[in-house]
C-alpha cells in the first residue's frame, strides 16, 4: 500500500537551534515528492517539489533533501515564525491527476 | 502572487441540508481539486476535475457530492445532504498542469460544521 509517514509528531525547538523532519513513504514509483507549510486554520502552502534521490532544494533557514526512502526537512537557526505544521506528500503513482497522498504531518513550535 | 481564493471561510449547516463551497482557482490554472481534512487526520483527496469534467474522485466522494465550474473563474463543491461527518475543512486547489514541476496551490479552506 503507498503511504507517507512523517515523525515526529510534534517538535519543540528553542530558537536558533537546528533539526531535521522524516518524510518516510512507500509508493511504486515516485512521482515527485512535496513538502508543504501549514498554519493553524490555513491552508497548505506550498515549499518544495522533490524529483529524484540526491535532490536537494534550499529556501531560507529550510532545506529539503530526498533518499530513495525518505525526505528531510532540515531547519536551521529556526525562528517563531517557522512554527508551523509541516506536510509531506507524494504523488499517488496509480494516478493521472494529482492526487497526493499526505503525511500527518510534524507540528513544530520555536520558542523564543 | 496570485492564489486559490475560498468562500466562506466557516459554514455551519444542520444535518440534511445542502451547501455549496466556493474556490476561485488561480486565474491561468488548468486542474482543479477538492480535498479536505478532518480535524486532526491527514489532508485527503476528493476529485479533480478538468477541461468541465471530473478526472479522478476517491471514494468519499459518493453521489452527495458534486462538483462545478459555472462560469470561467469558479469552481463549486456542492454537498446535497450533510452528515455530520462530513464536517472538516474543505480545500479547494489548482496546478498549471499534470507535470510534476505544476504542485498544487491550495486555498486558505472553508471550516464546515454539520450541527
Amino acid at each position: 500500500e503507498d503511504q507517507v509517514t512523517q515523525s515526529p509528531e510534534a517538535l519543540r525547538l528553542q530558537e536558533g537551534e537546528s533539526s531535521s523532519l522524516n518524510c518516510s513513504y512507500t509508493v511504486s514509483g515516485l512521482r515527485g515528492l512535496f513538502w508543504y507549510r501549514q498554519d493553524p486554520g490555513k491552508g497548505p502552502e506550498f515549499l518544495f517539489t522533490l524529483y529524484s534521490a540526491g535532490e536537494e532544494k534550499e529556501k531560507e533557514r529550510l532545506k529539503a533533501t530526498l533518499t530513495k526512502k525518505e525526505s528531510f526537512l532540515h531547519i536551521t537557526a529556526p525562528k517563531p515564525e517557522d512554527s508551523a505544521t509541516y506536510l509531506c506528500a507524494v504523488r499517488d503513482p496509480h494516478s493521472g491527476t494529482y492526487k497526493y497522498i499526505f503525511g500527518t504531518g510534524t507540528r513544530l513550535k520555536v520558542l523564543a | 502572487e496570485p492564489e486559490v481564493t475560498q468562500t466562506p471561510s466557516h459554514q455551519v449547516t444542520q444535518m440534511g441540508q445542502e451547501v455549496i463551497l466556493r474556490c476561485v482557482p488561480i486565474s491561468n490554472h488548468l486542474y482543479f481539486y477538492w480535498y479536505r481534512q478532518i480535524l486532526g487526520q491527514k489532508v485527503e483527496f476528493l476529485v479533480s476535475f478538468y477541461n468541465n469534467e471530473i478526472s479522478e474522485k476517491s471514494e468519499i466522494f459518493d453521489d452527495q457530492f458534486s462538483v462545478e465550474r459555472p462560469d470561467g473563474s469558479n469552481f463549486t463543491l456542492k454537498i446535497r445532504s450533510t452528515k455530520l461527518e462530513d464536517s472538516a475543512m474543505y480545500f479547494c486547489a489548482s496546478s498549471a498542469g499534470r507535470a510534476v514541476n505544476s504542485p498544487l496551490h491550495f486555498g486558505n479552506g472553508t471550516r464546515l460544521t454539520v450541527t
